[in-house]
């Protein structure tokens, strides 16, 4: 069974800081990974998506990274604001049916 | 463009009552539409998926069920609410089956439902 972990649960930094979270997944036989934002009490923005054949993606101050034997990605973020702050899920999608198997989440506090 | 729409966006139902909540997709056929929960301090939980019309399939036993009338609405429901029913609910909706998982998911806003 494909078992999704984020680490750190939780990270605070000061604005302006380059930052990295990392999730790992145990069954390297992936679709794909998504990023995903959660801002309190809201549903998840897809921030990245990185199929499988790819090793990474990058869309404005982040850049998420899949090394798919290793079975670990990466979403770095660039100069950091306060309004980054949120919760970041990573996801793995399964080989059947393409459900989304989730992290538990690294919770962002970037401080002004 | 394609849209997912989710409601009510806040609920508050007392315990033994009956659930019903909506979820439809626009801008697109077919989609593989999925109900999450996300209950306090854990993490986002599979439900149920569907890749199609009246084809529903449950990832966990409990006393909520799903049913797709229509190609682009699910409705995730129960006949009696418990306490631990209650969390963040969350549908998505992923294009068609075997494509869905080429071009990633896309959710609604979510449900707070408190069971009291």
């Amino acid at each position: 069974k494909q078992e999704v972990t984020q680490i750190p649960a939780a990270l605070s930094v000061p604005e302006g800081e380059n930052l990295v979270l990392n999730c790992s997944f145990t069954d390297s036989a992936i679709y794909n990974l998504q990023w995903f934002r959660q801002d309190p009490g809201k549903g998840l923005t897809s921030l990245l998506l990185i199929q499988s054949s790819q090793r990474e993606q990058t869309s404005g101050r982040l850049n998420a990274s899949l090394d798919k034997s290793s079975g670990r990605s990466t979403l770095y973020i660039a100069a950091s604001q306060p309004g980054d702050s949120a919760t970041y899920l990573c996801a793995v999608s399964l080989n059947a049916g393409n459900m989304l198997t989730f992290g538990g989440g690294t919770r962002l506090m970037v401080k002004p | 463009s394609q849209t997912i729409h989710q409601w009510p966006a806040t609920l508050v139902q007392p315990v033994g009552s009956p659930l019903s909540l909506e979820c439809t997709v626009e801008g697109t056929s077919n989609p593989n539409l999925y109900w999450y929960r996300q209950a306090a301090g854990r993490g986002l939980q599979l439900l149920f998926y569907s890749i199609g019309i009246d084809q529903i399939s449950s990832e966990v036993p409990q006393n909520l069920s799903a049913s797709r009338p229509q190609d682009r609405q699910f409705i995730l429901s129960s006949k009696k609410l418990l306490l631990s029913d209650s969390g963040f609910y969350l549908c998505a909706w992923s294009v068609l089956p075997g494509w869905g998982a080429r071009y990633g998911y896309t959710f609604g806003s979510g449900t707070r439902l408190t069971v009291v």
